[in-house]
């Protein structure tokens, strides 16, 4: 069965701290992996698509990475602004379900 | 402006009534979805639908119908609310037919069934 396992479940970081959010997951066959940003009652907002095991994408403080086993989101000197909950979800191979992670709530303190 | 829109926003019910959440895209998508997102649990996919006429169940199905009679509306029925459907729930689409490309998502709707 796919399944989607995001760490750590919570993050605190000072401002200007880096660190980086965890995604691994077991599919069939990969077709994708997202990563979304969903700040507190509001909708996810799309982020990143990688592919394929090797692929980066950054965009401002955030960069996604892939391996065959894992994602990562790399934060670069966060911003309070960057608080949120962090996502990923893996499309199903043989159907066209989508499994997301349970999140990652990441607390940027000024 | 490009969206995904879900009404109600929230709603309070009662068990055993027959709801409809409605959700609506102006961007021509053919993909929609319907997710629950409860703590703890994450963003669950309900069904999801191709297409017009073509809809499959997601993750967790039961006590939930859907419809794809237009490319533009996709309602959440809820014919037998119980309390454990109290959720918030998000509509989302996407440009192709499939799950592989980043879903536009809804603003929520937030469900209480006492």
């Amino acid at each position: 069965e796919d399944q989607v396992t995001q760490s750590p479940e919570a993050l605190r970081l000072q401002e200007g701290e880096s660190s980086s959010l965890n995604c691994s997951y077991t599919v069939s066959g990969l077709r994708g992996l997202f990563w979304y940003r969903q700040d507190p009652g509001k909708g996810p907002e799309f982020l990143f698509t990688l592919y394929s095991a090797g692929e980066e994408k950054e965009k401002e403080r955030l960069k996604a990475t892939l391996t065959k086993k894992e994602s990562f989101l790399h934060i670069t000197a966060p911003k309070p602004e960057d608080s949120a909950t962090y996502l990923c979800a893996v499309p199903h191979f043989g159907n066209e379900k989508l499994t997301f992670g349970t999140g990652t709530r990441l607390t940027i303190i000024p | 402006e490009a969206q995904v829109t879900q009404n109600p926003r929230y709603l309070i019910t009662v068990t055993g009534k027959k709801l409809t959440v409605t959700c609506s895209q102006n961007m021509n998508h053919e993909y929609m979805s319907w997710y629950r997102q409860d703590p703890g649990l994450g963003l669950r996919q309900i069904y999801y639908s191709m297409n017009v006429e073509v809809t499959d169940k997601g993750d967790v199905p039961e006590g939930y119908k859907v419809s794809r009679k237009e490319k533009r509306n996709f309602p959440l029925i809820l014919e037998s609310p119980s309390p454990n459907q109290t959720s918030l729930y998000f509509c989302a689409s996407s440009h192709t037919s499939g799950s592989y490309n980043e879903q536009f998502f809804g603003p929520g709707t937030r469900l209480t069934v006492l």
